[in-house]
């Protein structure tokens, strides 16, 4: 069973700062790892993907990755009102790109 | 534009009655996958499909069906819906490196 947990929050943060989402799985094997936002009543949106050990920055996202600890997280650096979501993560595994799992996401609320 | 489009957005049906959730994109991508979404639980793949005639199963493909006869399109059928198939649907269409864009949902009611 491939299980992805992130903790569900509500995660409230102060408008400006930074927010940190963390997310854990269990497979050893898993290959990529995304970040989706959804806002409530819409489809997930993909913000970003990593699939090698460190750090990649887009914008006010940075994704970490450490495989050896079976780690991803996503910070929103200058956090707005408007990136109040629920931030879902997923991974792939190596054995079949195919399949996803995503974790059941936390809510983040950006306070003014 | 660029999009995933669902139809049925909404539907209340009782059990046993079949229906079919259609999924269409306009983005010429190969991959196409369904997932259901329930509190709790997140996300969970039910089929995927990598091409035409290229589909296998998701995390919980059990009470569904799917075909990929065209790329742009992916149906999602259920042949005998159930009480617990009620949920919210997504269809999902990828390009190469699996950055999957999500369909608008279409929200099931079984009863």
């Amino acid at each position: 069973q491939k299980e992805v947990e992130q903790n569900s929050g509500p995660l409230s943060v102060p408008e400006g700062a930074i927010a940190s989402l963390n997310c854990t799985y269990s497979d050893r094997g898993s290959q990529s790892f995304f970040w989706y936002r959804q806002y409530s009543g819409k489809s997930p949106e993909l913000i970003m993907f990593i699939y090698s050990n460190g750090d990649k920055e887009d914008g006010r996202f940075t994704a970490q990755l450490n495989k050896a600890s079976q780690y991803v997280s996503l910070l929103i650096r200058d956090s707005q009102p408007s990136d109040s979501a629920t931030y879902l993560c997923a991974v792939n595994i190596r054995d079949n790109f195919n399949k996803f799992y995503f974790g059941s996401g936390t809510k983040l609320n950006v306070k003014p | 534009e660029a999009q995933v489009t669902q139809n049925p957005r909404y539907l209340i049906t009782v059990t046993g009655k079949k229906l079919t959730v259609t999924c269409s994109q306009n983005m010429n991508h190969e991959y196409m996958s369904w997932y259901r979404q329930d509190p709790g639980l997140g996300l969970r793949q039910i089929y995927y499909s990598m091409n035409v005639e290229v589909t296998d199963k998701g995390d919980v493909p059990e009470g569904y069906k799917v075909s990929r006869k065209e790329k742009r399109n992916f149906p999602l059928i259920l042949e005998s819906p159930s009480p617990n198939q009620t949920s919210l649907y997504f269809c999902a269409s990828g390009s190469r490196l699996f950055e999957q864009y999500f369909g608008p949902g279409t929200r099931l009611t079984v009863t």
